[in-house]
């Protein structure tokens, strides 16, 4: 059965930092990955998709890298801002469409 | 530019009561899901559906019926609410075709408490 880990379930750094945000996964047979972001009391909110075949995704500040053998993907967010204070979410799509989330990472940046 | 849309957004119920969660999507999305969260559990799927017509049990089933009778919307029914079924329930759905295969829109979540 899949396994999807975040580390650090929490992370609080001062407003102009870049930062990495890691998501890890127990089986490489993958389809792709997709990194979400959510406020409190919101929904997800889609950010990257990374399919299978591919190693980076970049949305403006954000990029997100995978490394499918290892079983390791990254969300960078570069000169962080307090607007990027949120719930960051990490999800692999298998065979069968299922999707398996991982716990999430909680991020406050402090002006 | 409605996205996924979940009606209600917001309901309280007593125990054995029954309800229906609606959510629609605009996209011509084939696949739908519904997952719940709570807290230190994450997210969970309930049920999901290939297409119109297709529902498939998701890992937390049990409790729950769902229904997909037109392509744009998937029903969640609670036939006898308990409390353990309070959350914040999602629906999701994803495009299957082209370049973003796989990308998963969510709507805004409805809060459901069961006393």
């Amino acid at each position: 059965k899949q396994e999807v880990t975040q580390i650090p379930a929490a992370l609080s750094v001062p407003e102009g930092e870049n930062l990495v945000l890691n998501c890890s996964f127990t089986d490489s047979a993958i389809y792709n990955l997709q990194w979400f972001r959510q406020d409190p009391g919101k929904g997800l909110t889609s950010l990257l998709l990374i399919q299978s075949s591919q190693r980076e995704q970049t949305s403006g500040r954000l990029n997100a890298s995978l490394d499918k053998s290892s079983g390791r993907s990254t969300l960078y967010i570069a000169a962080s801002q307090p607007g990027d204070s949120a719930t960051y979410l990490c999800a692999v799509r298998e065979a069968g469409n299922m999707l398996t989330f991982g716990g999430g990472t909680r991020l406050m940046v402090k002006p | 530019n409605a996205g996924v849309t979940q009606t209600p957004k917001f309901r309280v119920l007593k125990t054995g009561q029954s309800m229906t969660l609606l959510c629609a999507q605009d996209m011509n999305h084939e696949y739908m899901y519904w997952y719940r969260q709570d807290p230190g559990m994450g997210l969970r799927l309930i049920h999901y559906s290939v297409g119109e017509g297709t529902t498939a049990k998701g890992e937390v089933p049990d409790g729950y019926n769902v229904s997909r009778l037109k392509k744009q919307n998937f029903l969640l029914g609670l036939e006898s609410a308990a409390p353990s079924q309070t959350s914040v329930y999602f629906c999701a759905s994803t495009l299957t075709s082209g370049v973003n295969t796989g990308e998963l829109f969510f709507g805004e979540g409805s809060r459901l408490t069961v006393l």
